[in-house]
């Protein structure tokens, strides 16, 4: 178990560009969240996948946003066009199936947008 | 819908003395609870959870905590602060009925100063 692995862990990025986050989840889980954390708030639920089905998204998705997880591995969220108010921490965790099965989450990716 | 609410967005205790950080819910349905940590630049980690077997909920790190259904309440508590435990906390519930424990709706959070 080496844990859920998300890449970059820091991104820099200027107001306008595209920017693509990576998660690794635990090999066996087929859950796989993002969440969203500004600062001085908790994480908010962004979207989640069941395999590669993308079962859920919050209206916090906007159509800038998009996320994938094309063979139910890895999952990467692109955020096309990015503004300031894109700073954030976005989080990654995964889970198993079921009801009394914990999700373990990523260190995340802090982006800044300047 | 569920909710919840962390009470104090910022505690300080003394080293030794009890830690306490309150969390209230709202649910239309029985509520899983859960209080994660967060160190600087870090994921959270799970301190311990709720799931409507017992009332006291032991956890990591000598926390615990106790689902009050009469007070919708779930406070968090260590009897004994220790300088390792400054991190920010939170409380969080799961969304909807039957769902997973990674679709969660977390409060705000309690940052926790521990002085020496």
């Amino acid at each position: 178990d080496t844990g859920v692995s998300q890449n970059p862990r820091h991104k820099i990025t200027k107001r306008g560009q595209n920017v693509t986050f990576r998660c690794d989840p635990i090999s066996e889980h087929n859950r796989l969240y993002w969440y969203r954390q500004t600062l001085g708030q908790g994480p908010e639920f962004l979207t989640y996948f069941q395999n590669e089905a993308q079962l859920e998204k919050s209206r916090l998705l906007s159509d800038r946003f998009s996320a994938e997880r094309p063979k139910g591995s890895f999952s990467t969220l692109e955020i096309q066009r990015t503004e300031q108010g894109d700073s954030a921490m976005y989080l990654c965790a995964s889970s198993r199936s079921g009801l009394n099965t914990e999700a373990f989450f990523g260190q995340g990716t802090r982006l800044t947008v300047v | 819908a569920q909710s919840v609410t962390q009470l104090g967005s910022h505690v300080s205790v003394s080293e030794g003395a009890l830690v306490l950080l309150r969390c209230n819910y709202s649910s239309s349905v029985p509520p899983y609870l859960f209080w994660y940590v967060q160190y600087p630049n870090q994921g959270l980690q799970l301190l311990l959870k709720y799931t409507s077997a017992a009332t006291l909920v032991k956890g990591i790190n000598g926390f615990e905590a106790e689902f009050k259904k009469s007070e919708t309440s779930f406070h968090l508590t260590k009897p004994s602060a220790h300088m390792s435990d400054a991190a920010e906390y939170f409380c969080a519930v799961i969304r909807g009925y039957g769902g997973s424990q990674g679709n969660l709706i977390f409060g705000k959070g309690t940052k926790l100063s521990v002085k020496p």
